[in-house]
């Protein structure tokens, strides 16, 4: 079965301050990786998705993520965070042709005015 | 434009009880989850269908019931509340053909007493 790995649990920030949270799986085959956000007592939204092409994708509110198949991650970053980007992170994946997700354990933005 | 709808939003049971939380989706998904969200933990998932009359178990299914008679609606049973399932719970759709994301409902946030 597949697993997910976040080892940053929880991340205290100052605005401004460059971002990079680490998102790595374990599964052989093809796979699809997303990244949602759950902003404090909301439901999980979608920040990002891979499915293939150009392993560096663009998500909204400036995040982007970068897939390293050798590796097997794909980890999120934001150049410069606002204190509107507390939120907990997770990162997700399903094998292709799968729905059912496994999600990480997340990781707790604390961003810092 | 309603999405994933749950209902109730909090309930507070006592050990024994049972209830049924209740998703809706109007955007036509065939497949459908339950996941449960615990702290440090991420989401995991309880039970999932593919379409209706279809449904199989996730990866903590224990102690809870679905079923799926029509495409929108997908309730979550607790046959014996226990308190080990004081839990956020949300539900998700997700479109089965293409690439696509999980759309996730506002969640239901439950403690069992």
């Amino acid at each position: 079965a597949q697993s997910v790995s976040q080892h940053n649990h929880h991340v205290i920030l100052s605005e401004a301050a460059s971002l990079e949270l680490g998102c790595n799986y374990s599964y052989g085959g093809t796979v699809n990786l997303f990244w949602y956000v759950q902003y404090p007592g909301q439901h999980l939204q979608l920040l990002l998705k891979y499915f293939s092409g150009d392993p560096l994708v663009k998500g909204i509110k400036g995040f982007e993520a970068e897939f390293i198949k050798s590796k097997f991650s794909f980890n999120l970053r934001k150049p410069s965070v606002q204190w509107s980007d507390t939120a907990e992170y997770f990162c997700a994946v399903n094998p292709t042709g799968r729905r059912a997700l496994t999600f990480g354990s997340g990781t707790r933005l604390q961003v810092q005015p | 434009n309603a999405g994933v709808t749950q209902t109730p939003k909090f309930q507070v049971l006592k050990t024994g009880q049972s209830m049924t939380l209740q998703c809706a989706q109007d955007m036509n998904h065939e497949y459908m989850s339950w996941y449960r969200q615990d702290p440090g933990m991420g989401l995991r998932l309880i039970h999932y269908s593919v379409g209706a009359g279809i449904t199989d178990q996730g990866e903590v299914p224990n102690g809870y019931n679905v079923s799926r008679s029509t495409t929108e609606d997908f309730p979550l049973r607790l046959l014996s509340a226990a308190p080990s399932q004081t839990s956020v719970y949300f539900c998700a759709s997700t479109r089965t053909g293409g690439r696509t994301e999980a759309f996730f409902g506002q969640g239901t946030r439950l403690t069992v007493v």
